[in-house]
């Protein structure tokens, strides 16, 4: 499977500090997608990022792609506490259907 | 901003009962999906639909499941007979010609006692 697996699991930092959640998967992809959940809420779409893209920024984030290690960073920079939330990474890959991975739980202390 | 909006929000079924979700999508997207979310456990894909058939499906939709767009703007998940396991939140999401960015809605809680 292409699945997307984060790490880390878990992130505590405190508010204005920057968070880095990483994310990796396994085949070839057309596109990486990255999504916030709040708790037991929908999904948001943060951002998107093409295989032929290498970075891409949206307000404090910041999303790089490494196809050659199969992997993606976020960063959020100057967290505020209304950014703990579950951060997940989605793949895909020849069809529309993503693929998710576990997620990182994120909590900015205040 | 246009969104995925789902109902209902909850929902609390006994064992063996069919359940229907409805879900309108954003309304000039093309693709519809289905996907649940166990509770503590991943998202995970249950099917596509495109062009008024299902485009793709997982192991996990079996013929129980089933998916409907009855009219131009509602998009449909039933289960036939719900089991203990199928409690989960269930996610609508759509998205457009062309266009990979998949969005989702708040979800419909399902849990089958």
């Amino acid at each position: 499977s292409q699945q997307g697996e984060e790490d880390p699991q878990a992130l505590s930092i405190q508010e204005g500090e920057n968070a880095t959640m990483n994310c990796s998967y396994k085949t070839s992809i057309n596109n990486l997608q990255w999504y916030r959940q709040n708790s037991g809420r929908g999904l948001v779409h943060l951002i998107l990022i093409r295989s032929n893209e290498r970075e891409k920024h949206s307000g404090r984030l910041r999303v790089t792609l490494d196809t050659s290690k199969k992997s993606s960073s976020l960063l959020i920079t100057a967290s505020r506490a209304a950014d703990t939330a579950s951060y997940f990474c989605a793949t895909d890959g020849s069809s529309y259907k993503l693929i998710f991975g576990s997620g990182t739980r994120l909590l900015v202390r205040p | 901003e246009p969104e995925v909006t789902q109902t209902p929000s909850h929902q609390v079924t006994q064992m063996g009962q069919e359940v229907i979700l409805r879900c309108v999508p954003i309304s000039n997207h093309l693709y519809f999906y289905w996907y649940r979310q166990i509770l503590g456990q991943k998202v995970e894909f249950l099917v596509s639909f495109y062009n008024n058939e299902i485009s793709e499906k997982s192991e996990i939709f079996d013929d129980q499941f089933s998916v409907e767009r009855p009219d131009g703007s509602n998009f449909t998940l039933k289960i036939r007979s719900t089991k203990l396991e199928d409690s989960a939140m269930y996610f609508c999401a759509s998205s457009g010609n062309g266009v990979h960015t998949i969005y989702f809605g708040e979800g419909s809680w399902l849990t089958v006692v």
